[in-house]
């Protein structure tokens, strides 16, 4: 079953530009995590935040966590070519079955040059 | 390490035959992961295991599917028999999970299964 859901499904802009993906969930959690996926490939993980935490840098990664409103945001600044891929967020609640880790169903980016 | 290894990459099967799909997770990884991805449903989690022992199967479709991690270094994800509605790409990733620290999953690249 999925637990998160990104929006938007698809997302189109030009090099350079920022690029903002939102991510919402269900249920209580202990993280959140963003990966990415390159076509015909596998995912790649590119952050994690915890519950605990409300914004976290990685280079041109931006996440932000809600837990309030059970949300999550990824914004990449200066957007290049090479960031074109999906995006899809995954979340872990140990709360029940300890260690799962479930996925949205991804946020195709494509950055044009 | 060469990070999590799956074979074979890509299977073309005839429906009513037996699948097997295999995974080598990292090394000193304790938890392994069994994904599939289609474009109407996403990526679904299917089963995971912990040091071996599978903790959550409810993401298995049907009986048909079956998994096994007979030790650390090894896991199948069998169907039989196959369906042309099995049709995916199929993850395998794993993880070392430090306590509620949350990790990292390693995914490898994926089977192509087609059910012909």
């Amino acid at each position: 079953s999925q637990q998160g859901e990104e929006d938007p499904q698809a997302l189109s802009i030009q090099e350079g530009e920022n690029a903002t993906m939102n991510c919402s969930y269900k249920t209580s959690i202990n993280n959140l995590q963003w990966y990415r996926q390159n076509s015909g490939r596998g995912l790649v993980h590119l952050i994690l935040i915890r519950s605990n935490e409300r914004e976290k840098h990685s280079g041109r990664l931006r996440v932000t966590l809600d837990t309030s409103k059970k949300s999550s945001s990824l914004l990449i600044t200066a957007s290049r070519a090479a960031d074109t891929a999906s995006y899809f967020c995954a979340t872990t609640n140990y709360g029940g079955s300890q260690g799962n880790l479930i996925f949205g169903k991804g946020t195709k980016l494509s950055v044009k040059p | 390490d060469a990070g999590v290894i799956q074979s074979p990459r890509h299977e073309v099967t005839e429906m009513g035959q037996e699948v097997t799909l295999r995974c080598k997770p990292i090394s000193g990884h304790d938890y392994l992961f069994w994904y599939r991805q289609t474009m109407m449903r996403g990526l679904e989690l299917l089963i995971y295991f912990n040091n071996n022992v599978p903790i959550d199967d409810s993401g298995m479709p049907e009986d048909r599917f079956s998994a096994k991690m007979p030790n650390a270094s090894f896991s199948t994800l069998k169907i039989q028999p196959s369906e042309p509605r099995d049709s995916a790409v199929y993850f395998c990733a794993s993880s070392f999970l430090l306590g509620t620290a949350g990790a990292e999953a390693f995914f490898g690249q994926g089977t192509r299964l087609t059910v012909v």
